[in-house]
């Protein structure tokens, strides 16, 4: 079955250090791929989105490329804020046609210090 | 975002207690979908629903049970809750299908003693 897998955490850093989220993926077919993110006593919020290969999803500085030959959708931003401090999910849906809904990692706890 | 209401946000109850979910949404979507988060699993999908009256089970669905009698109510059941189904439930809608962003609900934190 489908699967995905990114490093639990938490991850420290300071303010305005790059940050990088590894995500790697498994499944049957060519999936679109998503990074959400979770503040504290919060749903989850969509922060990116890819559909196909090479496809690169951004949004408030944050940046992701769905690489389809290392099966991977890192999450990347280069100057991080406090306000950033949350978990953030990779997940990725199958194109197989039905809706079943998505399949997603276990979550990295980001902590950012001032 | 997307209208989503969750009920009750939070709950305490005994095990062996019944237990009713709700996830209420104003945008008319097609798809719902209940998820359990927990510590070092993520989300889980339990059961969605793709039009009214028609659901299906997901990755966890052993104890729990869904309805759907109106497009913007989705029902999630705990005919008999266990220590075991003490979790965060989100509800989750999206208009047409697997290839767009899911939207949620801000959860609903269930404790059963």
């Amino acid at each position: 079955g489908d699967s995905v897998t990114q490093m639990e955490g938490p991850v420290t850093l300071s303010e305005e250090a790059f940050l990088t989220i590894n995500c790697t993926y498994t499944a049957t077919g060519y999936p679109s791929l998503f990074w959400y993110v979770q503040y504290p006593g919060e749903g989850l919020q969509l922060l990116l989105k890819a559909t196909k290969a090479d496809d690169k999803g951004s949004n408030k500085g944050f940046e992701a490329t769905y690489r389809k030959e290392t099966t991977s959708f890192h999450l990347e931003k280069g100057s991080v804020q406090v306000s950033d401090s949350a978990v953030y999910f990779c997940a990725l849906s199958d194109k197989g046609g039905g809706a079943d809904g998505l399949t997603f990692g276990k979550g990295t706890h980001l902590i950012i210090q001032p | 975002d997307a209208g989503i209401t969750q009920s009750p946000r939070h709950k305490v109850t005994e095990t062996g207690t019944p237990v009713t979910l709700r996830c209420h949404q104003t945008e008319n979507h097609r798809y719902m979908y209940w998820y359990r988060q927990d510590p070092g699993h993520g989300l889980r999908l339990i059961h969605y629903s793709y039009g009214v009256k028609d659901t299906d089970k997901g990755e966890v669905s052993d104890g729990y049970s869904v309805s759907r009698s109106k497009t913007e109510d989705f029902l999630l059941t705990l005919e008999s809750a266990t220590s075991s189904q003490t979790s965060v439930y989100f509800c989750a809608t999206n208009r047409d299908g697997n290839n767009q962003p899911q939207h949620f609900g801000d959860g609903t934190r269930l404790s059963i003693l």
